[in-house]
Order: C-alpha cells, then structure tokens, then sequence
C-alpha cells in the first residue's frame, strides 16, 4: 500500500529543545516538501527537495532543518532557534526529479500530519 | 512570485445544492497548473481536481468542476449537489513550471465550507 508515513501524529516540545519529524514515502517519488499550517492560514512551504542530497528552502525556511539522504526520507528538525513553532506540519511528495518534469499536472500527494505543540 | 488568493474564508450551503468557491490566482508564467485539495478535521489533504493552463475545457471530476477563467486569472470549484461529508477546509493551489522543472505547490488561505442540513 503506498503512501506517506508521518510520525509522530503530536509531539509536545520544551522551549529550547530541537525535535524531529518524521516523513517517509514508498511512492517512489523524486520530489518531498515540508509545509506548515497555522489556524486559518494556508498551507506554507518550509522546505523542498527535488533530488537526493540537495533541498531548496521555502518562504519560511528560518529555525528548520532538514536532510534528504534516502530517496524516500525527508526529516524536518525544528530548532530551538524557531521561535513560533506550535503548528501542524504537513509532508507531501510527488514524482517531479530536478529539470526533468515540466508538465505541471503531477499531484502532491500528503502524509496525515505531525501537531506539534510548545509546551 | 506566484499568488493564490481566496477571499471567502468561510461558505454555508444547504445540503444538494451547489457551491462555488472562488480562488484567483497571479503569474507571469505562460504554464502552470491550479490544483484543489479538500481538507477534513482529520488533517489529511485529499486531491480533488486539477486544470492547466493550456487545456481548452474545463476539468470535471464527479461532482467537483473548475470554471477556469484565464483572462480574469480565476479558477473557481464548483460542487454540485453538495453533501454534509463536504463540509471541511478546501484550498486552492498552483505550480508554475521552470527550466529547472516544476516548481512546488503555492496554496491559498483556504475556505471551510459548512454543509448544512
């Protein structure tokens, strides 16, 4: 059954503490984003990667991290440098590889979420 | 820089009837593609329908359709026959496509439908 795994679904983080989330995929996909969604906002992209061992970040990149060793590993680190971060972050992939897809119809496809909560 | 925007932050409609959810959106890129995602309480992101911009008709799924208005830069979903399972946060989305290949989904602030009874 493919799809995006997520984990944890909550996690409680004490001020000044990094925590890690998770995001794995077995779709096979090239592409795997990070997004954050705050009450009654959009979605906003944190960061992407588009090929294994290279990522871009997004509109609001400042306080994460992440690492993209595995084709189908994509971790976000939010650090203690972040200084808002309760939210729900959400995983998504799709199969665009690095200046190869140039046809925009290729659905992203979503993980279930991590809430994450400063406690 | 691309620009979703959705200026209803909220919608009510009774249950069978049809909705529209407005959602425009801004670039200088001749091809893109404007998605819609449906998100429930659950939080998950479910795909709901998809128009480039070089397609001729407007794009259907079931009871979802897109009136896609290039000129204006507005790509509207339209439920017919609404149901109390559509009630949830639907968002509008678009990615451009680049030399380096396409760019990552742009969503707007999104719209929580009620479906009333």
């Amino acid at each position: 059954d493919g799809g995006i795994t997520q984990s944890p679904k909550y996690l409680f983080r004490k001020e000044g503490q990094n925590v890690t989330l998770s995001c794995e995929q077995n779709l096979n996909h090239d592409a795997m984003y990070w997004y954050r969604q705050d009450p009654g906002q959009g979605l906003r992209l944190i960061y992407y990667s588009q090929i294994v061992n290279d990522f871009q970040k997004g509109d609001i990149a400042e306080g994460y991290s992440v690492s993209r060793e595995k084709k189908e590993s994509f971790p976000l680190t939010v650090t203690s440098a972040q200084k808002n971060p309760t939210a729900f972050y959400l995983c998504a992939s799709s199969i665009d590889l690095y200046g190869k897809h140039r046809d925009p119809n290729t659905e992203a496809f979503f993980g279930q979420g991590t809430r994450l909560t400063v406690v | 820089a691309q620009k979703i925007t959705q200026t209803q932050p909220g919608m009510f409609v009774q249950e069978k009837e049809a909705v529209t959810l407005d959602c425009t959106y801004d670039t200088s890129d001749p091809s893109y593609g404007l998605f819609w995602y449906k998100q429930p309480s659950s939080g998950e992101m479910i795909f709901l329908i998809y128009q480039g911009s070089y397609d001729q008709q407007n794009a259907t799924e079931g009871r979802y359709s897109l009136n896609f208005q290039k000129a204006r830069k507005s790509a509207n979903l339209v439920i017919s026959a609404s149901q109390l399972g559509d009630s949830a946060m639907y968002f509008c989305a678009m990615r451009e496509v680049r030399n380096s290949g396409n760019t990552p989904l742009v969503f707007g602030k999104g719209t929580r439908l009620s479906v009333i009874a």
